[in-house]
């Protein structure tokens, strides 16, 4: 079965420091890859996916992440932390083709010092 | 337009007590989905329909009954509501079963006392 492993529960880093959130997945099939934000009190927005096309994806508000079978990675990087990034990141791999039933990692609060 | 809109947003109910969330999306897609948050806001999903069908049931009591009338309706009602119910719980949709995205709405908090 698939699984994911965020390392970190919570990561703290400084306005306009490198954002770099970490996912390893499990999967025993070619996985879809997600990762999905959820800011205090609301609903999940996909920030990007993989989904065997090019390795380097590229989401929205500045972040990207980078497929690396070799390492079963999924990481979450953003070159330029913003106040406004402050939330709850979760990683995601699709179990079946597509992305049918997401198992989700427990997810990693990102804080932001001015 | 929100794609995948939920009612209510929140709700405070006593333990034993029914009560529905309800659930539209206006995506045209085929398939629908309930998650649920627990409070150390790790993410499961519990119920997948396609077309009105279920598709995935992930051992979720039967106290939790979901109804799809048509495609674009995901209706979950639980019964005899328990304290440990008390969740954020995520309706969402994909354009099909092997479609790569799926859609969230905005969460439905119950809190049962």
């Amino acid at each position: 079965a698939q699984s994911v492993t965020q390392l970190g529960s919570h990561v703290s880093v400084s306005e306009g420091a490198l954002v770099l959130l970490r996912c390893n997945y499990s999967s025993s099939v070619p996985p879809y890859l997600f990762w999905y934000v959820q800011y205090p009190n609301q609903g999940l927005q996909l920030l990007l996916k993989y989904t065997s096309a090019a390795t380097l994806v590229k989401g929205i508000n500045g972040f990207e992440a980078e497929f690396k079978k070799s390492e079963t990675s999924f990481h979450l990087t953003k070159p330029s932390a913003h106040m406004s990034d402050a939330a709850e990141y979760f990683c995601a791999v699709s179990e079946g083709q597509g992305a049918q039933k997401l198992v989700f990692g427990q997810g990693t609060r990102l804080t932001i010092n001015p | 337009d929100t794609a995948v809109s939920q009612t209510p947003k929140y709700l405070v109910t006593q333990m034993g007590n029914d009560k529905s969330i309800k659930c539209e999306q206006n995506l045209g897609h085929d398939t629908m989905y309930w998650y649920k948050q627990d409070s150390k806001k790790f993410l499961k999903i519990m119920f997948s329909y396609n077309n009105k069908e279920l598709i995935i049931n992930e051992t979720v009591p039967n106290r939790f009954s979901p109804k799809s009338p048509d495609k674009a309706h995901l209706n979950l009602h639980i019964n005899s509501l328990e304290l440990g119910d008390s969740a954020v719980y995520f309706c969402a949709s994909s354009q099909s079963l092997t479609g790569n995205t799926i859609y969230f709405g905005e969460g439905s908090w119950l809190t049962v006392v």
